[in-house]
């Protein structure tokens, strides 16, 4: 089985402007989270997507969103990027039929530089 | 609310050296608890994990015991080698909840 790809993997942006990133889960997962990582806050949980709909949400400011396509492809878009956006994103999959835990399966990751 | 501490890195240690990672957490519930390993350029991989207290996951030759009575969940591994070097996350999930939380990373460096 293919792992979860994230595209792109690298992406320059400037302050003002908005981004959209891409997660392809493991073949048959429905559920998809994404994880924003930068060296001052480390890991944080961003946002659970199952069956096109948020299932859990982390502690973000709403310019950060997500969304989820009936194929479980998901995609999450940063609106108006600040300087402290850069990091790196990070895509995960399960194969989770209820909330709860089910192993997470990540990506590479898109690296977010934000100038 | 749930967190994850971690001891602060880098660790430096010759090949063949003991490792102790240590990781405490603070959650309300029974959490599952899990190492994640970071290797360059690369996303997390699922190290080892254990969902009750007093289990003891193991994988390529790591071990770390879910202590419920010290909220602990350390990681060991009797002899490192140079592949090992990377950095290690310990996590935490609850279960009424998909999101895992982690701590902040350890740095390993494994030298010849």
């Amino acid at each position: 089985k293919a792992g979860v790809t994230q595209t792109p993997r690298y992406l320059i942006k400037t302050r003002g402007q908005q981004v959209t990133l891409s997660c392809s889960p493991i073949s048959g997962h429905r559920s998809v989270s994404w994880y924003q990582q930068t060296p001052g806050q480390g890991l944080q949980f961003l946002f659970e997507y199952f069956s096109e709909t948020q299932r859990n949400k982390g502690n973000f400011p709403g310019r950060f969103s997500g969304r989820q396509f009936s194929n479980s492809r998901s995609e999450m878009n940063v609106s108006t990027l600040e300087l402290g956006d850069s990091a790196l994103y990070l895509c995960a999959s399960s194969a989770s039929e209820t909330s709860g835990y089910n192993e997470q399966f990540f990506g590479p990751g898109t690296r977010l530089t934000v100038l | 609310g749930n967190s994850v501490t971690q001891m602060e890195g880098p660790v430096t240690l010759s090949e063949e050296a003991f490792l102790t990672i240590n990781c405490t957490y603070t959650a309300t519930g029974y959490p599952s608890l899990f190492w994640y390993v970071q290797y360059p350029g690369e996303g997390l991989q699922l190290l080892l994990k254990a969902t009750k207290a007093d289990d003891k996951g193991s994988n390529k030759g790591f071990e770390a015991t879910y202590r419920k009575e010290t909220t602990s969940f350390h990681l060991e591994k009797g002899s490192v080698q140079v592949s090992d070097s990377a950095v290690y996350f310990c996590a935490l999930v609850t279960s009424n909840t998909g999101k895992l939380i982690f701590g902040q990373g350890t740095t390993l460096q494994v030298k010849p």
